[in-house]
C-alpha cells in the first residue's frame, strides 16, 4: 500500500521552515525519508523505527506517530539546498517485525528560493 | 566508503529487443531492492531479494525477471522492450530490513 504525502508542492524563501506529512492505511514497521534532485538517486534522510521516535541532524528532523501510522518531516530555516523531491518510503510490519517491502510516496517537491 | 554500483549509467535499446541491468550493493548488505522511475513519477518498487532469495514482488511485468547471485549482485533482465519502459532504474541495497536503503545512481534506459 503506497503511503500518502501532503502537500504535493512546496515554495518557500530561504529561511522559511515546512513540514511533509506521510500517512499510511496500514500498520507500519519503519519511515524512511529520503530527497532526491532531479535526474539523481534517492538520498537517504533518515528512518524511524519507533512510534513516537524523533530523530534530526541539522535543521531537517521527523517523527513517528505509529499509532497514527504517520510521520512527518520538519524542514527548519531552509537553505537552497533543500530543494528538491522528498519522498518518504514505509516498511509495512506488525509485532517488531518488517515485511521487508519498502514502498514510497509520490514525493512532495520543494522549491527553496533566495 | 562504497556505494551501490549499477551498470551500465545509460542505456539506449529498441522496441523488442533485451535489456539487462546490473546491480552491485554494499558489501555486507543482503537485501536488494529494483525500482522503476519514470519522469515525474515516484519510485516505483519492482522486486527485492534477500540473501539470494526473492523476497517481494511489486508492480514488475511478466516480461523482466530478475535474480540475486552468489556473489549478492543482482541482475535485471528486461525482455521484448516496450516504449514506456523508458525510465530510470533504481537498485537498492540494505542491511537487513531495519536500516536505512542506499540507492545506486541509477540506469537510465531509452526505448526507441
Amino acid at each position: 500500500q503506497q503511503p500518502v504525502q501532503s502537500p504535493q508542492a512546496v515554495i518557500l524563501r530561504e529561511g522559511e521552515d515546512a513540514v511533509i506529512n506521510c500517512s499510511s492505511s496500514k500498520a507500519l514497521y519503519s519511515v524512511h525519508w529520503y530527497r532526491q534532485k532531479h535526474g539523481e538517486a534517492p538520498v537517504f534522510l533518515m528512518i524511524l523505527l519507533k512510534g513516537g521516535e524523533q530523530k534530526g541532524h541539522d535543521k531537517i528532523s521527523a517523527s513517528f506517530n505509529e499509532k497514527k501510522q504517520q510521520s512527518s518531516l520538519y524542514l527548519t530555516a531552509s537553505q537552497l539546498s533543500y530543494s528538491g523531491t522528498y519522498f518518504c518510503g514505509t516498511e509495512l510490519g506488525a509485532g517488531g517485525t518488517s515485511y521487508g517491502k519498502l514502498t514510497f510516496g509520490q514525493g512532495t517537491i520543494l522549491t527553496v528560493h533566495p | 566508503a562504497a556505494g551501490v554500483i549499477q551498470s551500465p549509467r545509460h542505456l539506449i535499446k529498441e522496441k523488442r529487443e533485451t535489456a539487462t541491468l546490473k546491480c552491485y550493493p554494499i558489501p555486507r548488505h543482503d537485501t536488494v531492492y529494483w525500482y522503476q522511475q519514470g519522469p515525474g513519477q515516484d519510485p516505483q518498487f519492482l522486486i527485492s531479494f534477500y540473501e539470494k532469495m526473492q523476497s517481494d514482488k511489486g508492480s514488475i511485468p511478466d516480461r523482466f525477471s530478475a535474480q540475486q547471485f552468489s556473489d549478492y549482485h543482482s541482475e535485471l533482465n528486461m525482455s521484448s522492450l516496450e516504449l514506456g519502459d523508458s525510465a530510470l532504474y533504481f537498485c537498492a541495497s540494505s542491511r537487513t530490513g531495519r536500516d536505512e536503503a542506499f540507492f545506486g545512481q541509477g540506469t537510465r534506459l531509452t526505448v526507441v
